[in-house]
């Protein structure tokens, strides 16, 4: 089953364009969600965070929204760089629940085109 | 520097063999984390711990064993049991409070012939 889901494998953009990554959750008690960014044979490296208590967070060329009714957040990259060509996760927890524990989509590849 | 370190980065075993993939971080966290990556299938959690000498299976602890006698330390042994053990194993640490992010490892490749 599973708890949060990436359903684009891929995308493609064009420099200087915006990147829109997208990620849906099924468990009403995720209330911290998180974005990872990662190349390959690397660990993840964090990029962005929402608590459910916000609808948006801004950090730089990084934005991410939360529809919490939706069950769906999504990690807007503007403007895009050759650089951010990588793997991105979505993740969320649900630490009031007490189990400490991170449950991450399958990814997104993101292809930046100079 | 602080952070997250696992070692080896490459292992090679021989089928039939157990094997520790090592994870020590220096971030005074308290919980630790240890993750999965097959190609397509994203990051699944093995064993998590929250604290010294107490951890939890995850979505895939099946073949998988760990310890926690240390803050600093939270092994993962892959057994014999495991029944498709070459995969790319990452670590991660958290404060285990709520709206916190989890720092990770740099991974260790292990591959089974």
């Amino acid at each position: 089953d599973q708890q949060v889901k990436q359903n684009s494998p891929s995308l493609s953009v064009q420099e200087g364009r915006i990147s829109i990554l997208n990620c849906d959750y099924t468990n009403s008690m995720f209330d911290y969600f998180l974005w990872y960014k990662k190349y390959p044979a690397e660990g993840p490296t964090f990029l962005i965070s929402i608590s459910s208590i916000k609808d948006k967070n801004e950090d730089g060329r990084f934005t991410v929204f939360l529809n919490k009714s939706a069950k769906h957040l999504s990690l807007h990259i503007v403007p895009s760089q050759p650089g951010d060509s990588a793997v991105y996760f979505c993740a969320a927890s649900a630490f009031p629940t007490g189990t400490y524990k991170y449950i991450f989509g399958t990814g997104t590849r993101l292809k930046v085109l100079a | 520097d602080g952070g997250i370190t696992q070692s080896p980065k490459y292992l090679f075993r021989k089928e039939g063999q157990n094997v520790t993939l090592s994870c020590e971080q220096n971030l005074n966290h308290d919980a630790m984390y240890w993750y999965r990556q097959d190609p397509g299938q994203g990051l699944r959690l093995i064993y998590y711990s929250q604290i010294v000498n107490d951890f939890q299976k995850g979505d895939i602890a099946e073949g998988y064993s760990v310890s926690r006698e240390k803050k600093e330390s939270f092994p993962l042994t892959v057994t014999s049991a495991q029944k498709n053990p070459t995969a790319f194993y990452l670590c991660a640490s958290s404060v285990g409070r709520k709206d916190t992010e989890a720092f990770f490892g740099q991974g260790t490749r292990l591959t089974v012939v």
